[in-house]
């Protein structure tokens, strides 16, 4: 089965930095890409998906890139802000399955 | 938009005590599963289903029955509860098919048995 990979576990920047998220996968026919942002005590939300006939996506502070020969995506988030403060999920699929595989998430920490 | 709707928030069980968590979405979405989240986890699979009447396990099934028998609802039952499923419990509800996969998330379960 799919094992996604993710890192790095905790991440702490200042205000207005930059934060870069990195996933592996090792199902090569995964082709959907997606991030989910957990605030607390709330349930995950879609921010940011990817499909692997796609190299980038950005959506305003928020981009994604897949490399599919190297089987890895990452999440970038630029000009950080406090309510950045969340825990991050990659995830991926294949086409025809019902679920996704999760990767164990990143902490990520804003700081005024 | 009520989305994906989990029953109760928060649930203090004894060990051995069986108890239903409640998931309903209205969606109209096929597809529906559990995950639990634990520190340092993530969130791993229980049961999913791809439809009404069908129903299959996931990463860590043991101690957990589900059944399907609206597309609306997908209850999960713990039998006999033990501390080891001490938790957040989420479900999710997405669509069938490639162009659509986005999944929706309830806002969780927190499950402690003591």
């Amino acid at each position: 089965g799919e094992n996604v990979e993710q890192h790095p576990s905790t991440l702490s920047v200042q205000e207005g930095d930059s934060a870069v998220i990195k996933c592996t996968y090792s199902d090569s026919a995964s082709n959907y890409f997606p991030w989910y942002k957990q605030e607390l005590g709330k349930g995950p939300q879609l921010i940011i998906d990817i499909r692997s006939n796609v190299g980038e996506k950005k959506d305003q502070r928020i981009a994604v890139t897949l490399n599919k020969t190297a089987k890895h995506f990452s999440l970038h988030i630029t000009e950080t802000q406090p309510e950045d403060s969340a825990v991050y999920f990659c995830a991926a699929k294949r086409s025809g399955y019902s679920t996704l595989t999760f990767g164990k998430g990143t902490m990520l920490l804003v700081s005024p | 938009n009520a989305g994906v709707t989990q029953t109760p928030k928060f649930q203090v069980l004894k060990t051995g005590q069986s108890m239903t968590l409640q998931c309903a979405q209205d969606m109209n979405h096929e597809y529906m599963s559990w995950y639990r989240q634990d520190p340092g986890m993530g969130l791993r699979l229980i049961h999913y289903s791809v439809g009404a009447g069908i129903t299959d396990q996931g990463e860590v099934p043991n101690g957990y029955n589900v059944s399907r028998s609206t597309t609306e609802d997908f209850p999960l039952r713990l039998l006999s509860a033990a501390p080891s499923q001490t938790s957040v419990y989420f479900c999710a509800s997405s669509s069938r098919g490639d162009l659509n996969t986005e999944a929706f998330f309830g806002q969780g379960t927190r499950l402690t048995v003591v």
